[in-house]
């Protein structure tokens, strides 16, 4: 069966750190560009950040670009979202999704999520 | 930066045809998405690459992009459509999504 399974979220201080983890099984891993969508409480989808199946290239959304940082460990099956100087507006359900061959690949693939909640 | 609109809500009646549009400039030139979100789900690829359906998605799902329009469109809607539904582009290496449309079957 094709699954995504997240893990590693929870409640952080402002300004604090956490790392998500993706754990992928079912389908070949390395083939696929990854990605992260988040989704504060009752608003819509946004996406995070993306990586291509070496890892060589990745994007973010500007709202995180310097404190998230995206990576996969492909002999693990796994993707990661390492989260810095965390705010209250980071505060959502992430979400990792499968993306295809190419980035301008859609989603086929979702995880259950994980949720992140930024407060003191 | 890039911007997908969609209303904010739209209602349809059990049987009939819902449609769902999603603008942004020139969207015609990329490919639209479009996902379905029920409450406490995470969300279901229902279209991909303007009109194609994975397998699974039920063929009452079609799409459509052209100028600055991506559509959605559900015929012979069932309750069980009941759902948000977001539209999704590329543009630039960055995914944008629409701010999703909540459909409802009265």
């Amino acid at each position: 069966e094709v699954q995504l399974v997240e893990s590693g979220g929870g409640l952080v201080q402002p300004g604090g750190s956490l790392r998500l983890s993706c754990a992928a099984s079912g389908f070949s891993f390395s083939n696929y560009w990854m990605t992260w969508v988040r989704q504060a409480p009752g608003k819509g989808l946004e996406w995070v950040a993306n990586i291509k199946q070496d890892g060589s290239e990745r994007n973010y959304v500007d709202s995180v670009t310097g404190r998230f940082t995206i990576s996969r460990d492909n002999a693990k099956n796994s993707m990661y979202l390492q989260m810095n100087n965390l705010r209250a507006e980071d505060t959502a359900v992430y979400y990792c999704a499968r993306g295809g061959l190419a980035a301008g690949d859609g989603f086929d693939i979702w995880g259950q999520g994980t949720v992140v909640t930024v407060s003191s | 930066s890039y911007e997908l609109t969609q209303p904010p809500s739209v209602s349809v009646s059990p049987g009939q045809t819902a449609s769902i549009t999603c603008s942004g400039d020139k969207l015609g030139n990329k490919f639209a998405y479009w996902y379905q979100q029920r409450p406490g789900q995470s969300p279901v690829l229902v279209i991909y690459q303007d009109n194609k359906r994975p397998s699974g998605i039920p063929g009452r799902f079609s799409g459509s992009n052209s100028g600055n329009t991506a559509t959605l469109t559900i015929s012979g809607t069932q309750a069980m459509d009941e759902a948000d539904y977001y539209c999704q582009a590329w543009d630039n290496s960055l995914w944008v999504f629409g701010g999703g449309t909540k459909l409802t079957v009265l």
